[in-house]
């Protein structure tokens, strides 16, 4: 079965700062993998993800993410943070494309 | 254009009550799924539904769930003689085929089982 691990539940940057978002997953065939934004009190949506191809991927917002095969990640990333981007953040990975498994989700938190 | 719609969006409930949640997807969209996602926990995968086909049940965590689509279209989650563990954000996305599609997520329905 697929799993996901978030390192981290929370992370807080001051603004400007980078942000890291650690993500790790388990997969027995090469998975497609997402990361997803839910910002206080709305619902999940799309901020990049990893099909074939390229393997670092460009989000909205400024957010990148690379897909490591041999170290089996999905960090994501940002060179600067913003006060708009706090929110709760999940890593999901799917195989066949029927199941998704999310991760457990970080919380950033952007110090001014 | 419209998006996933879930109703109702918050519901308080007695423990032992039947509770029936709605998600009405994207028009068009083939892939529905059902997650819970609980304090701490993340996203749960419940159900999925893809056109026609028989639904992946796999992640139903009793018998006292279940779920339905009509018509390819709508779909209700029921969950009967509910139980204080089943409190928790009940989240509906819908994609447009499976596979590496995004999942467009529903604004979800807060359940409360007291």
């Amino acid at each position: 079965a697929q799993s996901v691990t978030q390192l981290g539940s929370h992370v807080s940057v001051s603004e400007g700062a980078l942000v890291l978002l650690r993500c790790n997953y388990s997969s027995s065939v090469p998975p497609y993998l997402f990361w997803y934004v839910q910002y206080p009190n709305q619902g999940l949506q799309l901020l990049l993800k990893y099909t074939t191809g390229a393997t670092l991927v460009k989000g909205i917002n400024g957010f990148e993410a690379e897909f490591k095969k041999s170290e089996t990640s999905f960090h994501l990333t940002k060179p600067s943070a913003h006060m708009s981007d706090a929110a709760e953040y999940f890593c999901a990975v799917s195989d066949t494309g029927n199941q998704f498994y999310f991760g457990t989700g970080t919380s950033l938190t952007v110090i001014p | 254009g419209a998006g996933v719609s879930q109703s109702p969006s918050n519901k308080v409930t007695e423990k032992g009550k039947d509770v029936e949640l709605r998600c009405d997807p994207i028009s068009g969209h083939t892939a529905l799924y059902w997650y819970r996602q609980s304090l701490g926990q993340g996203l749960e995968f419940l159900i999925y539904f893809q056109g026609n086909s028989a639904p992946d049940k796999s992640g139903l965590p009793s018998d006292r769930f279940s779920a339905e689509r009509t018509g390819g279209s709508v779909s209700t989650l029921t969950i009967q003689r509910t139980q204080q563990e089943d409190s928790a954000v009940y989240l509906c996305a819908s994609s447009p085929r499976p596979g590496e599609e995004t999942q467009y997520f529903g604004p979800g329905t807060r359940l409360l089982v007291l």
